[in-house]
């Protein structure tokens, strides 16, 4: 079964303090992974699509990993507008749908 | 603006009514879903639709009903629903199905009373 998991559920730093999500799958046939960002009452908005283990993607704060098992998601020196949940998926074996995780939330603190 | 427009924002409705969501998307792509989004539960997909086409009904209630009249619009009619159906609905869209990205709308946030 085609499954998604995303590590720690909630994290909480203090603004500057540099951390990583962790995003593993066990989708056989990996034809992408992606990353999202979602606040409180929202719809998710892309971030990232990394296709082959190796890759890097970044943007502003967040840099984006992909290894042949997992994904993770470094934010470096965060800022409190970085807070929100960061969602992960991937499509499916048979590539018919996407398999989100269950997401970590983010906290900064000033 | 994401490109996916969703209406209304906010809905409250009695079991007994009828009702119904509107997804719109102005991207060009070919592929649609409903997703369903309760309180600490993972995205959960619900319908999927691929040039107008319904390819994927992931168990879904029949008190959901889903349309899509063309590939840039998509409804979800609601009716006789549980207060368990208290979730936030989010439409999405994709050029491909599941192979490209996917850019979801603001959602509905739906109580069911």
């Amino acid at each position: 079964e085609d499954q998604v998991t995303q590590s720690p559920e909630a994290l909480r730093l203090q603004e500057g303090e540099s951390s990583s999500l962790n995003c593993s799958y066990t989708v056989s046939g990996l034809r992408g992974l992606f990353w999202y960002r979602q606040d409180p009452g929202k719809g998710p908005e892309f971030l990232f699509t990394l296709y082959s283990a190796g890759e890097e993607k970044e943007k502003e704060r967040l840099k984006a990993t992909l290894t042949k098992k997992e994904s993770f998601l470094h934010i470096t020196a965060p800022k409190p507008e970085d807070s929100a949940t960061y969602l992960c998926a991937a499509p499916s074996g048979s590539a018919r749908q996407l398999t989100f995780g269950s997401g970590t939330q983010l906290t900064v603190l000033p | 603006e994401t490109g996916v427009t969703q209406t209304p924002r906010h809905l409250v409705m009695g079991m007994t009514n009828k009702k119904s969501l509107k997804c719109e998307q102005h991207l060009g792509h070919n592929a649609m879903y409903w997703y369903k989004q309760s309180a600490k539960k993972p995205l959960e997909l619900m319908f999927v639709y691929n040039f107008k086409e319904q390819t994927e009904n992931n168990s879904v209630p029949s008190r959901f009903s889903p349309e899509c009249p063309n590939s840039s619009h998509l409804f979800l009619h609601l009716h006789t629903l549980q207060p368990e159906d208290s979730a936030l609905y989010l439409c999405a869209s994709s050029q491909e199905r599941a192979r490209t990205e996917a850019f979801f709308g603001q959602g509905t946030r739906l109580t069911v009373v």
